[in-house]
């Protein structure tokens, strides 16, 4: 089955303790991407990659880190948590253009105490 | 910069009905996509429907259509006979100019309509 997987589905932690969040797509994407979901706000692009070792920045990208080793997995790492981090958290992968889904993983809620 | 407006936090629709989720644009860019997802309280997003910039035809797919009008940089989501399980948050987005760094897919997101569907 095609699908986007990140791992954990909730996570608690306290300000400065280090967490990654993993994120791994089946379907070849090249391109993949995380969003934070707040209330009001709608989804934010955090952090993006077109490629294997191709990042670039998203428009909230502070506080975060990414990687791109392999073309399947896209991991979210964040150094020193804090609690404006608190946020459900969405990978997602699509192929190219402008007319490609985002397909996305089932999410991750984060609460930074 | 892209912009959605989705100017209803709420609404309630009676089953069977119809409903229509409101969804406005701005963009300079002359090559775009549009699209809706829906959140069940599950959590996960789901996608419905896309539809194009130089698309001809209003997209649908089953019980959803996307009503575009383009000089009104509108993309509203109709979705007929309304049930139960449409309950959900709507997410209207769109992607636009590829980013310089390379293409992809960069979605810009509205703040979405809760829907509730009633018996």
């Amino acid at each position: 089955e095609a699908q986007v997987t990140q791992n954990p589905r909730y996570l608690i932690t306290v300000t400065g303790k280090k967490l990654t969040v993993t994120c791994s797509q089946n379907m070849n994407h090249e391109y993949m991407s995380w969003y934070r979901q707040d209330p009001g706000l709608g989804l934010r692009q955090i952090y993006y990659s077109m490629n294997v070792e191709v990042t670039d920045k998203g428009d909230v990208p502070e506080g975060y880190k990414v990687s791109r080793k392999e073309k399947r997995n896209f991991p979210l790492i964040l150094e020193s948590p804090s609690p404006n981090q608190t946020s459900l958290y969405f990978c997602a992968s699509s192929q190219e253009g402008k007319n490609s889904p985002l397909h996305f993983g089932n999410g991750t809620r984060l609460t930074v105490t | 910069a892209q912009k959605i407006t989705q100017t209803q936090p709420g609404m309630f629709v009676q089953e069977k009905e119809a409903v229509t989720l409101d969804c406005t644009y701005d963009t300079s860019d002359p090559s775009y996509g549009l699209f809706w997802y829906k959140q069940p309280s599950s959590g996960e997003m789901i996608f419905l429907i896309y539809q194009g910039s130089y698309d001809q035809q209003n997209a649908t797919e089953g019980r959803y259509s996307l009503n575009f009008q383009k000089a009104r940089k509108s993309a509203n989501l109709v979705i007929s006979a309304s049930q139960l399980g449409d309950s959900a948050m709507y997410f209207c987005a769109m992607s636009g100019r590829y980013i310089l760094t390379g293409g992809g897919n960069k979605l810009t997101f509205g703040t979405g309509t809760q829907l509730k569907v009633e018996l």
